[in-house]
């Protein structure tokens, strides 16, 4: 069964930090791994990632894939109030041509000014 | 590009009664839209899978004959939750892949609350 978990489950902190998110996934046949960010109403998408050690840069906001050791991160610097959200990572369904998606839990992420 | 919308975004209903809630794809074809449920606190779950045209697919342990989805045109999919009862009160999400591929565009989200 493919399992998507993310941790922390929470963070809390202060305008200006730096954060690391980080999501570890077991899959039988892994494609890609996305990563999206939601507020209050559905998520959005942030980043896919295929390929092992290239960072995807948007802004504050980078991601890179380690597909030896089976996980991601989502760095998001000088953070600021509006980067508070539920960060959620998610990889497609096993299944050949399948693009169904497992989310793990998210990470709450809270921006204190 | 690549706006999904649902509608209604908010829904209060009876116990017993049906509730249909309508997820579009504005600016593309969407060959596969997907229905998930977020409960309080927890990530989405999916409940469903629907190819335009063909009977949709369920995970296990959601109900078809309760959650009927319908897939009539590329653009358009349905949820209906018949016979609703509290108990699925829950934030309803859809998205949508497009025939060009990529990945999902999420709608914005409808939260039933059943009373």
């Amino acid at each position: 069964e493919d399992k998507v978990v993310q941790s922390p489950l929470s963070l809390v902190v202060h305008e200006g930090d730096t954060v690391t998110l980080n999501c570890s996934y077991e899959v039988t046949n892994f494609r890609s791994l996305l990563w999206y960010k939601q507020e209050k109403k559905a998520p959005t998408f942030l980043f896919m990632l295929t390929s092992s050690g290239i960072e995807k840069k948007s802004g504050r906001l980078s991601s890179i894939l380690d597909k030896k050791e089976l996980f991601s991160i989502l760095n998001i610097t000088a953070t600021q109030t509006g980067d508070s959200a539920v960060y959620l990572c998610a990889v497609p369904y096993s299944g050949a041509g399948s693009y169904q998606l497992t989310f793990g839990k998210g990470t709450k992420l809270s921006v204190i000014p | 590009g690549a706006v999904v919308s649902q509608h209604p975004s908010r829904v209060i209903c009876k116990s017993g009664t049906s509730v249909k809630i309508e997820c579009r794809s504005l600016d593309f074809q969407a060959t596969t839209m997907f229905w998930y449920r977020q409960f309080p606190k927890q990530s989405l779950m999916l409940m469903a899978t629907s190819n335009e045209g063909s009977k949709a697919t369920y995970e296990q342990g959601v109900e078809k004959d309760k959650f009927l989805i319908n897939h009539a045109s590329l653009t358009l999919s349905t949820l209906t939750v018949t016979s609703a009862h509290p108990e699925d009160s829950s934030f309803y999400i859809c998205s949508a892949r497009a025939r060009s591929g990529g990945w999902q565009f999420f709608g914005p989200g409808t939260r039933l609350t059943v009373l």
